[in-house]
């Protein structure tokens, strides 16, 4: 069956560290992959897309990869600060932008 | 640019009664999908409208329902509701067909409550 999975359901770290967040993924075969943020009460907020053809996407302290053959994600946020802390959120197309599909979320708390 | 808005932000409804919450896309976005996402659970995907078609759909029972209106607005409608439908009900808008889209811009939410 079509399973998304999240590393964890809650990442602590250190400010100033880099925070890694996993997307792993089974049966699916996505054209490309979205990475959003969720605060408490709020919508997801789009943070970057990775297209299969891509490995790599950087967007300031951001990056992203994405491994088609082991059918991961990778999320970083380096240099972390307190107001990173939030649910992160992958996201898998099905269908060429008709239909999404969303990872369980990690919960991110950096820690001052 | 205005953002995409939902109403009502929250909602109280009972079991068996009917529910309609709504939508503004951003503008110049001709897109909009419905998703449902409960306590602690990443947004499940309802269904998506597309020039006021139904574009695409997740695996939810015909008693949830859609509207896309000329301007990009939509409507999502709850029959029969029942209580496993109490959640956050999250409006996306997007720009369907260009090549640097598909990210989409997530309204507030409707916190629906069903007693």
């Amino acid at each position: 069956s079509q399973k998304i999975e999240q590393n964890s359901e809650a990442l602590n770290i250190q400010e100033g560290k880099t925070a890694t967040l996993t997307c792993n993924y089974t049966n699916y075969s996505p054209a490309y992959l979205q990475w959003y943020r969720q605060d408490p009460g709020r919508g997801p907020v789009f943070l970057l897309l990775i297209r299969e053809n891509e490995k790599e996407k950087r967007k300031e302290r951001l990056k992203v990869t994405f491994d088609t053959t082991l059918k991961q994600s990778l999320f970083h946020i380096t240099a972390s600060q307190p107001a990173d802390s939030a649910t992160y959120l992958c996201a898998l197309d099905r269908n060429y932008g008709q239909n999404f599909v969303f990872g369980p979320g990690t919960r991110l708390s950096v820690l001052p | 640019e205005t953002g995409v808005t939902q109403s009502p932000t929250h909602l109280i409804k009972t079991r068996g009664q009917q529910v309609t919450l709504r939508c503004s896309s951003q503008s110049g976005h001709n897109t909009v999908s419905w998703y449902q996402q409960a306590l602690g659970q990443g947004p499940q995907f309802i269904f998506q409208y597309y020039r006021e078609e139904e574009n695409g759909r997740g695996n939810f029972p015909p008693r949830f329902s859609g509207l896309q209106f000329p301007n990009y607005s939509s409507e999502l409608n709850v029959n029969a509701l029942e209580l496993d439908d109490s959640a956050l009900y999250l409006c996306a808008s997007s720009l369907y067909g260009s090549r640097s889209s598909y990210e989409q811009y997530f309204g507030p939410g409707t916190r629906l409550t069903v007693t």
